[in-house]
């Protein structure tokens, strides 16, 4: 079946200009992660929803970065007034697991977006 | 907080011969994930390990878990040219809601002829 889409695949944005991150998860999976990897970093944690619930925002960086997933299947990203430093690839994950102790717990990630603010 | 800290940060390997990646972290953990990223790519999935003594192996990679030193390893022999890549460890909060991962710095492998 369909793995975990991401579109763009590639963002250039000016500064200052908003842009949307669209992700669509495997179908059925009820968790959906987002996480931002630096150059040469390793992934971090941003937001997490289960369905459409943000349960989880901790890791957003600034109030200018929101997401939502108003029908808990895709989700969508938006950075407002971007800066340089967003610039990172944004990677989706999603996974089964209807709760945290449930089996089909892993995560899997789509291709990412590479957002350059210029 | 949960700290994942991976070393070396860099590999040079030498076709043939054996090398170990290390993975430590902070708190206690449930879940340990080893995951391959190749240049412009996204995370490929390795190993889960999810008890203390876990070992997995997969062609010329093995991991292993002892969740009581908080610490994992990647172990790679006889190393070949297709093991060059970046290579991440990743813990998740098990019994923190979401299962979020929290991952190391990465070790980037490269493996010479």
């Amino acid at each position: 079946g369909a793995g975990v889409s991401q579109s763009p695949r590639y963002k250039v944005a000016k500064r200052g200009q908003d842009v949307a991150l669209r992700c669509d998860p495997i179908s059925g999976h009820v968790s959906l992660f987002w996480y931002q990897q630096a150059l040469g970093q390793g992934p971090e944690f941003l937001t997490y929803f289960q369905n459409e619930a943000q349960l989880d925002k901790s890791g957003l960086p600034s109030d200018r970065f929101f997401a939502e997933r108003p029908e808990g299947s895709v989700s969508t990203l938006k950075i407002q007034r971007t800066q340089q430093e967003d610039s990172a690839v944004y990677l989706c994950a999603s996974s089964y697991s209807p709760s945290s102790g449930g089996p089909d717990y892993e995560q899997y990630f789509g291709p990412g977006t590479r957002l350059t603010v210029t | 907080e949960l700290k994942v800290e991976q070393n070396p940060l860099f590999l040079s390997m030498q076709e043939g011969k054996n090398y170990t990646i290390y993975c430590n972290y902070s708190t206690t953990s449930d879940r340990l994930y080893w995951y391959r990223q190749d240049p412009g790519k996204s995370l490929e999935s390795l190993f889960v390990l999810l008890s203390n003594g876990a070992v997995k192996q997969e062609g010329r990679l093995m991991a292993s878990l002892d969740t009581k030193a908080r610490l994992s390893t990647l172990h790679i022999t006889a190393a070949v040219h297709d093991l060059s890549a970046t290579y991440f460890c990743a813990v998740d909060g098990y019994k923190a809601a979401g299962n979020k991962l929290t991952f190391g710095g990465g070790t980037r492998v490269l493996v010479k002829p």
